[in-house]
């Protein structure tokens, strides 16, 4: 089967750092996504990762790990702003290499 | 910057309606998807079409139809409206980067 697992809630302080893990297990892999969506909103594109390792992206980065369908997003100096719900998404490439398989979503919640 | 727009931020029907759902892209990408999204559900893939005429049923397509005469844009229908229908439909548009770009999104509720 395919499941994409990642925390309900998160909370944290402005100006700290936060972690947002994700793992998945899905039949193909041909990358994985973070998405950010704000309430009422769209979600909207924050990183990628096809190969193992860190991606950085100013405050944001995202790291994958393909031999344990592991990923995080790892958000630095947060700010209110960053209250949003936060998804992780895995291209499954079996499925015509299109689709995007998503996770339910963590709801970060930032605090003063 | 790619553009994804959907006909209507709110829409209100009736059961048994027939609704359509517009989503037009402005970037001549092939791919586009129709999601709804539901609390505790997250996003579940409805359609997705690859290249004008073609589609393919994603996880959930019942009570769905979708349509694709030009490459700019993806209509879903609901050819027969339900309660259990009422949520919030995300179309996307993807790049040659594999990139999805979101649309506003549409929020149906059917009475």
């Amino acid at each position: 089967g395919q499941n994409i697992d990642q925390p309900t809630e998160m909370t944290a302080t402005e100006g700290a750092i936060v972690q947002i893990n994700c793992t998945y297990q899905t039949s193909g892999f041909n990358g994985l996504f973070w998405y950010q969506q704000h309430a009422g909103e769209a979600p909207t594109f924050l990183s990628y990762n096809v190969l193992d390792g860190l991606e950085e992206k100013g405050r944001f980065s995202s790291f994958l790990s393909r031999s344990k369908g592991y990923s995080y997003l790892l958000l630095k100096e947060l700010q209110m702003k960053d209250s949003a719900s936060y998804l992780c998404a895995v291209r499954d490439g079996r499925q015509a290499g299109t689709a995007l398989i998503f996770g339910k979503g963590t709801t970060l919640s930032v605090s003063s | 910057d790619v553009k994804v727009t959907q006909s209507s931020r709110y829409l209100v029907k009736r059961t048994g309606e027939k609704v359509f759902l517009e989503c037009v892209q402005d970037m001549d990408h092939e791919n586009m998807f129709w999601y709804r999204q539901d609390p505790g559900l997250g996003l579940r893939l409805i359609y997705f079409s690859y290249d004008v005429k073609m589609k393919e049923k994603g996880d959930i397509p019942e009570g769905y139809s979708v349509s694709r005469e030009k490459k700019e844009r993806f209509s879903l229908i609901l050819e027969s409206a339900s309660t259990n229908q009422t949520s919030m439909y995300l179309c996307a548009s993807k790049s040659a980067s594999d990139t999805q770009y979101f649309g506003p999104g549409t929020r149906l509720t059917v009475l």
